[in-house]
């Protein structure tokens, strides 16, 4: 198996503008999580789907946020318009079980920097 | 609200060294409590889960602890090696919440 993947690993951008995050879970994987590390605030779950539905999104730091998974093998995280602040790495990770604290597998990160 | 502290921050210590990675939280109802390596520019790789009814889990040099009654647990990773290298995360699970992550410790061995 792939692992989880996510595109791009890099991603620039300038104040204002939309940004628009990828992550394909594990085959056969029915929770996805998304989270954001920073130095300062360390890894924070953003948001969590069970069996594709959004079960908690309480960590979405704010409405510029958004985060969709239409089917089982794919979800965006959108950021609308996006802020310097908003620079960090975003992870996808996905788990085969449905809590979020069973063990998760996570996808090699998306580097965000907003200028 | 469950918080997660690991210290310390940074280590290093020379190959061969048996060493132990500490992490705290302060509620102790939790569900289980995970151990995690990031190595840089990559994601968590999740090296050992500690279920709430547990005590240790063991996997080859790699030993963790759990003491729900005091909010610790303990990484000890035997005969260290420079491909240790890299931040070691603890994670704290409660049931259906989220999973809490302390900031992690950055290990590094020296040959």
């Amino acid at each position: 198996d792939a692992g989880v993947i996510q595109s791009p690993r890099h991603e620039v951008t300038e104040m204002g503008q939309e940004v628009t995050l990828r992550c394909k879970p594990i085959s056969g994987h029915n929770s996805l999580f998304w989270y954001r590390q920073t130095m300062m605030r360390g890894l924070e779950l953003l948001i969590y789907f069970n069996n594709n539905v959004p079960i908690d999104d309480s960590g979405m730091p704010e409405d510029r946020f958004s985060a969709k998974m239409p089917n089982a093998s794919f979800s965006t995280l959108k950021i609308q318009p996006s802020e310097p602040r908003d620079s960090a790495v975003y992870f996808c990770a996905s788990s085969p079980v449905g809590t979020t604290t069973d063990t998760q597998y996570f996808g090699p990160g998306t580097r965000l920097t907003v200028l | 609200k469950q918080e997660v502290t690991q210290i310390p921050a940074a280590l290093s210590v020379p190959e061969g060294e048996n060493l132990v990675l500490n992490c705290s939280f302060t509620d102790s109802a939790i569900y289980n409590l995970q151990w995690f390596r990031q190595d840089p520019g990559k994601g968590l790789t999740s090296l050992l889960l500690i279920q709430s009814s547990q005590r240790e889990q063991t996997s080859g040099r790699l030993n963790a602890s759990l003491d729900k009654s005091s909010g610790r647990s303990t990484l000890y990773i035997a005969a260290s090696q420079p491909g240790d290298s890299a931040t070691y995360l603890c994670a704290v699970g409660g049931g259906s919440e989220k999973l809490v992550f302390g900031k992690g410790t950055k290990l590094t061995v020296n040959p």
